[in-house]
This record gives C-alpha cells, structure tokens and sequence, in this order.
C-alpha cells in the first residue's frame, strides 16, 4: 500500500524555467509533508516543510503547495538551475506516526543548460 | 553544528554474517531513525529510537534491530544477512516530535554476496 506517490519518475526542464514536482498521499492521518533532495551515493538533504494548517510554504526558489482535499502537494523551483538536478523526495508524517516519515518513490529532476 | 555521521560508508558481506551499523545524530538531537534504501522498494522506514527506547518499528523481519545509547549515538543490527539486504542504509536525527524536520546523514552501503 504506498501511502505517498510520486507518479512521475523523472522530469527534464530548461535552466531558468519552473520545475515543478508533484506528490499525492492517500492517507488522511498526514498532516506535515517534507522534501528532500538526493544525489547518489548521499543521504537526502532537508529542502522544505509544509503542516496541514498552511496551504504554501517558501523558502527562496523554492514553493510547497498544499491542497488537503485533493491530498496533494507540489514541490516548485524557480528558476531551475543545473545544480538543482537530482532525485527529489516528498515524505509524511502524522501525530501518530512520531518521527517515521513515509516517502514517495521520487522523481529524477534534470535541469538542462 | 556537525552534521549527522555514519560508520562505515561502505561495507561488504556475505550470506549468514551478521553486520553492525553506527550512527552519531547532530548534537542535542534525541530522536535517531533508520531507514532502508533499495532500487525496488524506495526509502523504507525501519525504526526509530528516543531517549534509549525504541519508539517506532516498520515492517521489517526481526533480523533487523538497533539500540541507542545515553549519547543518543544509535547501532543497527543485521544478523543473518541475506542478499536481498544489499541497500544503502541512512539514519536520520531529529528533535523527535512528529514536525521536525529529519537531518539524514551521508548511509552505509551494504553488499551482501
């Protein structure tokens, strides 16, 4: 039962333009969403965090939306530079849940020159 | 602040070893969580320990376990290793309510022949 879906495995996007990452969750309990990013053979890097009580999130070039009927976020990063391509995944957490997160499949982000 | 530590970075076995696993969290976290990494099965939850006590389990086999220390340094066991234990492994510190961000650090990569 995968609980968070990221349903698209990769994305390719010019330098300069949006890049934008989808993530949907099925389970209603989630009420704080992560994303990370990765680079191989590393451990995932924090990027930013949304609770259910926002519906955005920012923090420089990047923007978490939230939309908890839908049970779906999104990841956007403007403008996209080369050093941003990497594998980027969301996570969930709930009150009941403690520290365990719950990650998406993650999405390969390649961002062209 | 350092940054979260694991030990060894690389690692090589065979079938029927067992293997010890450390992580070393970022300095005043309480909370240590690890996580399993393989191409098929994305970042899997593991368990998590707080204060000593394991707080969280996943569903994994019982050959998978761990303690933490009064350091709030944490260990992971494997005994038994079987291939299908080949991953990265990644441990991840955090203050250790369920909205606190996870710092990862850089996982130990376990091949089992």
């Amino acid at each position: 039962d995968q609980q968070v879906k990221q349903n698209s495995p990769s994305l390719s996007v010019q330098e300069g333009r949006i890049s934008i990452l989808n993530c949907d969750y099925t389970n209603s309990m989630f009420d704080y969403f992560l994303w990370y990013k990765k680079y191989p053979a590393e451990g995932p890097t924090f990027l930013i965090s949304i609770s259910s009580i926002k519906d955005k999130n920012e923090d420089g070039r990047f923007t978490v939306f939230l939309n908890k009927s839908a049970k779906h976020l999104s990841l956007h990063i403007v403008p996209s530079q080369p050093g941003d391509s990497a594998v980027y995944f969301c996570a969930a957490s709930g009150e009941t849940s403690g520290s365990r997160l719950t990650f998406g499949e993650g999405t390969q982000l390649t961002v062209n020159p | 602040k350092a940054g979260v530590t694991q030990t060894p970075r690389y690692l090589i076995k065979t079938r029927g070893q067992q293997v010890t696993l450390s992580c070393s969290p970022i300095s005043g976290h309480r909370s240590v969580s690890w996580y399993q990494q393989t191409p098929g099965q994305g970042l899997q939850f593991l368990f998590e320990y707080f204060s000593e006590t394991q707080r969280n389990k996943g569903n994994f086999p019982g050959r998978f376990s761990g303690r933490q220390f009064s350091n709030s340094r944490s260990e992971m066991n494997v005994s038994t290793l079987e291939l299908g234990d080949s991953a990265l492994y990644l441990c991840a510190s955090s203050g250790g309510t369920s909205y606190n961000e996870q710092f990862f650090g850089p996982g130990t990569r376990l091949t089992v022949l």
